[in-house]
């Protein structure tokens, strides 16, 4: 199993520019999430899903979005960058059933200038 | 809201030494608490992972305790390696109605160095 593989690794995104971060799980979890990570500080919940077609937003959703179309695939979108914006972003999957242990991708290191 | 706060938020021991670092949160009603691995540049690794029945859970040299009435738990690391360093997060699974039960708030971390 790959676990959770995000794309890209890097990016540099000028202000009000759009990109979409990857994210694709292969253990069949039905949870999905992404966070972001500042400088020194713990992770924030951007937005989750419990599954294809539900999400639901976290602690910061502003000028975040998401879709779930397929148990595989979670995808961010960022809409009209802001340097507010620059942080690293980790995807994270758990089944419920499991215990909801929390598997984590290697992040997107994104700069908003 | 659930709050989650470690200390110390960063700790430098000489290798071969027991350490304890700790993690407290403020609101009881967990599903699970999970410790977390983080080095330079990388993402997270779970470490031990404590479900809110259990008290402690054990992998190798590391053994995490949870009290869940004083809202804490404890990572204790024995004989500590240089392979030891990086950042330490702990992360809580707060009880919550409909879907709320896989939602993590995560400490700041300890940053953990251990030198030879």
């Amino acid at each position: 199993n790959a676990g959770v593989t995000q794309t890209p690794k890097f990016r540099i995104l000028k202000i009000g520019q759009s990109m979409t971060l990857q994210c694709t799980q292969d253990m069949n979890h039905n949870y999905m999430y992404w966070y972001r990570q500042d400088p020194g500080m713990g992770l924030k919940l951007i937005y989750y899903s419990v599954g294809a077609g539900i999400t639901d937003k976290g602690e910061v959703p502003n000028g975040y979005n998401v879709s779930r179309s397929t148990t595989e695939d979670f995808p961010l979108r960022l809409e009209l960058a802001a340097p507010s914006q620059t942080s690293v972003y980790f995807c994270a999957s758990s089944y419920l059933g499991q215990g909801n242990e929390q598997y984590f991708g290697p992040g997107t290191r994104l700069t908003v200038t | 809201k659930q709050e989650v706060t470690q200390i110390p938020a960063a700790l430098s021991v000489p290798e071969g030494e027991n350490l304890v670092l700790n993690c407290s949160f403020t609101d009881s009603a967990i599903y699970n608490l999970q410790w977390f691995r983080q080095d330079p540049g990388k993402g997270l690794t779970s470490l031990l992972l404590i479900q809110s029945s259990q008290r402690e859970q054990t992998s190798g040299r590391l053994n995490a305790s949870l009290d869940k009435s004083s809202g804490r738990s404890t990572l204790y690391i024995a004989a500590s390696q240089p392979g030891d360093s990086a950042t330490y997060l702990c992360a809580v699974s707060s009880i919550g109605g409909g879907t709320s039960y896989g939602k993590l708030t995560f400490g700041q971390g300890t940053i953990l160095t251990v030198h030879p």
